[in-house]
């Protein structure tokens, strides 16, 4: 079955940097589009940019720009999002989101399913 | 840059009843790119409509999607006790974007 699973919680202090994993399984890595939304303690969610597995082409949302870092190591099926320059506001769980079909080509254009688990990431001094 | 706002906030409804969620863009989306998703406590959000009105996999039929243009609705038939949680809508596409959600509580 599909499945994705993500690194660990982390613990940060201002100004540092964190690297969230989301280790995929059960299909094509290659063949979806993936995405990184983050969800701060009782909020709702923010999207925060997509990465296309197959080409690495990337799409932040501005919110973002410049702070954020989505890669791909397509050996090993995983994802991953990094961001920089971590304020105590970033203290969130992330979650990344394959999207549901593989038909997208040169942009994202489908929901999202399935949701890894969430990395809780605590921004902290 | 669109705003989905939904409403109301929190809706307090018992088992049985019906639900209606509301989902409004601040301008025209395409009924091809509005989802809804519900998310239970310590968990990720699951997809539940795409397209507006098409149910994911395994979605039970009392889910139902229907809006076009601005306005966008979630309709739960009757309120099972699993189905009180956090429901977001979502325009999906180059740069996805959610509401603020609603929260089904037991009344």
């Amino acid at each position: 079955q599909v499945q994705l699973v993500q690194s660990g919680a982390e613990v940060k202090k201002p100004g540092a940097s964190v690297k969230v994993s989301c280790k995929a399984s059960g299909y094509t890595f290659t063949g979806y589009y993936m995405h990184w939304v983050r969800q701060a303690p009782g909020q709702g969610l923010e999207w925060m940019g997509w990465i296309n597995p197959n080409s690495g082409g990337t799409n932040y949302a501005q919110k973002f720009q410049g702070r954020v870092t989505m890669t791909r190591d397509t050996s090993i099926s995983t994802a991953y999002m990094e961001l920089s320059r971590l304020r105590s506001d970033d203290t969130a769980v992330y979650y990344c989101a394959r999207e549901k079909h593989d038909w997208c080509s040169s942009t994202s254009c489908s929901p999202f399913d399935p949701w890894g688990q969430g990395t809780l990431v605590t921004v902290s001094s | 840059e669109i705003v989905l706002t939904q409403s109301p906030g929190t809706l307090s409804l018992s088992p049985g009843e019906r639900a209606t969620l509301s989902c409004r863009a601040s301008q025209s989306v395409s009924s091809s790119y509005l989802a809804w998703y519900q998310q239970k406590p310590g968990q990720a959000p699951r997809l539940l409509i795409y397209g507006a009105s098409s149910r994911a996999t395994g979605i039970p039929d009392r889910f139902s999607g229907s809006g076009s243009g601005t306005d966008f609705t979630l309709t739960i038939s009757r309120l099972e006790p699993e189905d009180f949680a956090v429901y977001y809508c979502q325009q999906y596409g180059s740069s996805p974007l959610f509401g603020g959600g609603t929260k089904v509580e037991i009344k």
